[in-house]
């Protein structure tokens, strides 16, 4: 079992629709986590840092973390075609390295 | 721009070479970071080194090596290369305050897309 699972999609929403991606992770030790996205044929960027649980709203990105179920969501409204990517999650604890999520690839059509 | 440079961009080689990957951090970081990624493993730490000194290891096989000069660009070294070793090669870089580790934000450069045949 992978330690950060996470759906690959691909997912296509239309243009305005709210993107709901998701992660489950299996080590309660994580404490860090973290959204990342990637376009094609580029290096993944960070997008979005909590720690703990609870929400972190950015615009119209909110991610939640809700640590009793090792649950991870990342919520986009209002979602535009420049939001199409790939959306990985990572998580960490201490100064252990960054273990990420396999990526949803996210297609908004408009 | 993440100001991460990855030369070269693409890759193609054969079973049993070896290649040379390089990367330059963003001005004024001192830690590096390599990754591999491939579509079902997703993205794998590597290794990571600060300042010169190998800091962290993850799932790096023996038939890879990597290092950082004193000018801090580091370069991974992948041997005896394997139809597998296909991937994406990612190098981040961050500030790398003492004991900052993995809590500091990390910038990834557009990658090396190696292809083995």
């Amino acid at each position: 079992q992978k330690e950060v699972e996470q759906d690959p999609g691909p997912l296509s929403v239309p243009e305005g629709a709210i993107v709901s991606l998701n992660c489950t992770y299996s080590n309660s030790a994580f404490q860090y986590f973290m959204w990342y996205r990637q376009y094609s044929r580029k290096g993944p960027e960070l997008l979005m840092y909590t720690y703990s649980s609870g929400n972190k709203e950015d615009g119209r990105f909110t991610a939640q973390v809700d640590k009793s179920s090792k649950y991870i969501s990342l919520f986009i409204r209002d979602s535009q075609p420049s939001d199409s990517a790939t959306y990985l999650c990572a998580t960490y604890f201490g100064n252990e390295k960054l273990t990420f999520g396999t990526g949803t690839r996210l297609t908004i059509i408009p | 721009d993440s100001g991460v440079t990855q030369t070269p961009k693409h890759l193609i080689t054969a079973t049993g070479q070896r290649v040379t990957l390089r990367c330059s951090p963003r001005s004024g970081d001192l830690s590096v970071y390599w990754y591999q990624q491939s579509l079902d493993q997703g993205l794998q730490f590597l290794i990571q080194y600060y300042n010169g000194e190998e800091r962290a290891k993850g799932n790096i096989l023996e038939r890879f090596s990597a290092q950082q000069f004193p000018d801090l660009h580091s370069e991974l070294n992948l041997s005896s290369l394997e139809l597998g070793d296909s991937a994406l090669y990612f190098c981040a870089s961050s500030v790398g305050l003492a004991g900052g580790g993995y809590q500091e934000t990390q910038y990834f450069g557009p990658g090396t897309r190696l292809l083995v045949l």
